[in-house]
């Protein structure tokens, strides 16, 4: 089974309108942490943000915002005011266990086009 | 925040020939290092777990003795393409976990686009 789903291969939105792209996962371990990252033309992995299953608040940096809902394992970003610069692809990725000492599984991934 | 850089950015190698990428964290101690390939238009997948001073871990269907992998010191593993052949091009990707273990401290290399000819 897959470990993380990304169901929107392609999304577009219109500049400075905010786009919500898809996450869910599948885990039986308690302690996990979610990932989201940015990979531009240039395929530099950009972490955007991160969420741990234990925090209690959604995660936010800047115009990131991560929709966590546990009971539906789902863990969907949110990109408010969109920009140009924010085309890429974009991956969801998650670590399971309670360390820092574990590789990361991704998703494949939603390709983001901001239209002007 | 911690950088981790890779070396060399891009390569082109003909088929038979082995290449050595190298994965270097920068500013910190890694004593465990990843190592990803992602083929054009598809996510990354985990090659190998790179432990310092121990043998690497593989994934399921990697060929150890192809893909080469030695982390002989605290900020440096290297991954080498034995007997690259064309199917091998790809974009790797290294990847380090901060020492502190924070579940969130896990810094990506700029990433080494093979073609193999």
């Amino acid at each position: 089974a897959q470990k993380i789903t990304q169901t929107q291969p392609g999304m577009f939105v219109q500049e400075k309108e905010a786009v919500t792209l898809d996450c869910t996962y599948d885990t039986s371990d308690p302690s996990y942490g979610l990932f989201w990252y940015k990979q531009p033309s240039s395929g530099e992995m950009i972490f955007l943000i991160y969420q741990g299953s234990y925090d209690q608040q959604n995660a936010t940096e800047g115009r990131y915002s991560l929709n966590f809902q546990k009971a539906r394992k789902s863990a969907n970003l949110v990109i408010s005011a969109s920009q140009l610069g924010d085309s890429a692809m974009y991956f969801c990725a998650m670590r399971e266990g309670g360390t820092g000492r574990r590789a990361l599984t991704f998703g494949s991934g939603t390709r983001l086009q901001v239209q002007p | 925040g911690a950088v981790v850089s890779q070396h060399p950015s891009w390569v082109i190698c003909k088929s038979g020939t082995s290449v050595k990428i190298e994965c270097r964290s920068l500013d910190f101690q890694a004593t465990t290092m990843f190592w990803y390939r992602q083929f054009p238009k598809q996510s990354l997948m985990l090659m190998a777990t790179s432990n310092e001073g121990s043998k690497a871990t593989y994934e399921q269907g990697v060929e150890k003795d192809k893909f080469l992998i030695n982390h002989a010191s605290l900020t440096l593993s290297t991954l080498t393409v034995t007997s690259a052949h064309p199917e091998d091009s790809s974009f790797y990707i290294c990847s380090a976990n901060h020492p502190s273990g924070s579940s969130y401290e896990q810094y990506f290399g700029p990433g080494t686009r093979l073609t193999v000819t």
